[in-house]
């Protein structure tokens, strides 16, 4: 399969864990990538090679990697962090992105 | 710091071409690979290719295979997305965004501030 798959959203109150998770056939094989698109702005990497933070990403986010699973987690999530979140990985045509998750702060 | 500056805002009519620009600084333009991503309103990511400004080489993703033609242009640090005869559904945001060499290009490490493209007769 070429898809990678993402919950439509997640919410979750300020203080509280997110979870996001993405699924799909290549990430057994290829490295994910997260990345944060506020409203109106540009998308951020905050995760590259399933688990490394990017330059400027808060320590409260990590992620992990279980097969064709891999999970964003936001420990004490803050305001600012509402946000849209989309996971990539690479496929045999190219890049591959999930469909993306908005994430609430309540 | 690296930088990836895209050309304004554009409106145009169906049938009518365009090209947009995305012009690349604070790095070796020829050592990474550029991809352009196209964002409908209220929609996701869609990734639909990719070049090497070192020798122009270009893949597309399979929906945009023929659609448009991405190009660069190592003498002015830019790289370029265009389409022959625009549809109101290209209609879209277009954001250009580096494949960085620390992931071994396979992740998209900057980004450009989007280009908006509005087809509207």
């Amino acid at each position: 399969s070429s898809e990678l798959t993402q919950p439509p959203s997640v919410s979750v109150s300020p203080g509280q864990t997110a979870n996001i998770t993405c699924t799909g056939d290549a990430l057994s094989r290829r490295y994910a990538y997260w990345y944060r698109q506020r409203p109106g702005q540009a998308p951020v990497m905050v995760i590259y090679k399933d688990t490394e933070r990017a330059s400027g990403t808060p320590v409260r986010f990590s992620a992990s990697n279980s097969g064709t699973s891999v999970t964003l987690t936001i420990n004490g999530v803050q305001a600012e962090d509402e946000a849209d979140y989309y996971c990539q990985s690479a496929g045999s045509d190219g890049t591959l992105f999930g469909g993306g998750t908005k994430l609430t702060v309540l | 710091e690296v930088q990836l500056v895209q050309s304004g805002a554009e409106l145009k009519k169906p049938g009518e071409s365009l090209r947009i620009s995305c012009e690349a600084s604070g790095y070796t333009f020829t050592s990474d690979w550029i991809s352009w991503v196209r964002q409908k309103p209220g929609k996701g990511l869609e990734w639909m290719g990719t070049t090497d400004p070192s020798d122009s080489y270009v893949k597309y993703g399979p929906s945009f295979q023929g659609r448009v033609t991405i190009s660069s242009d190592e003498s002015r640090s830019t790289v370029y997305l265009q389409w022959s005869s625009l549809q109101a559904s290209d209609s879209a945001t277009y954001y250009c965004a580096r494949q960085g060499t620390d992931c071994g290009g396979e992740c998209l490490d900057h980004w450009g501030q989007g280009t908006l493209v509005t087809v509207s007769s």
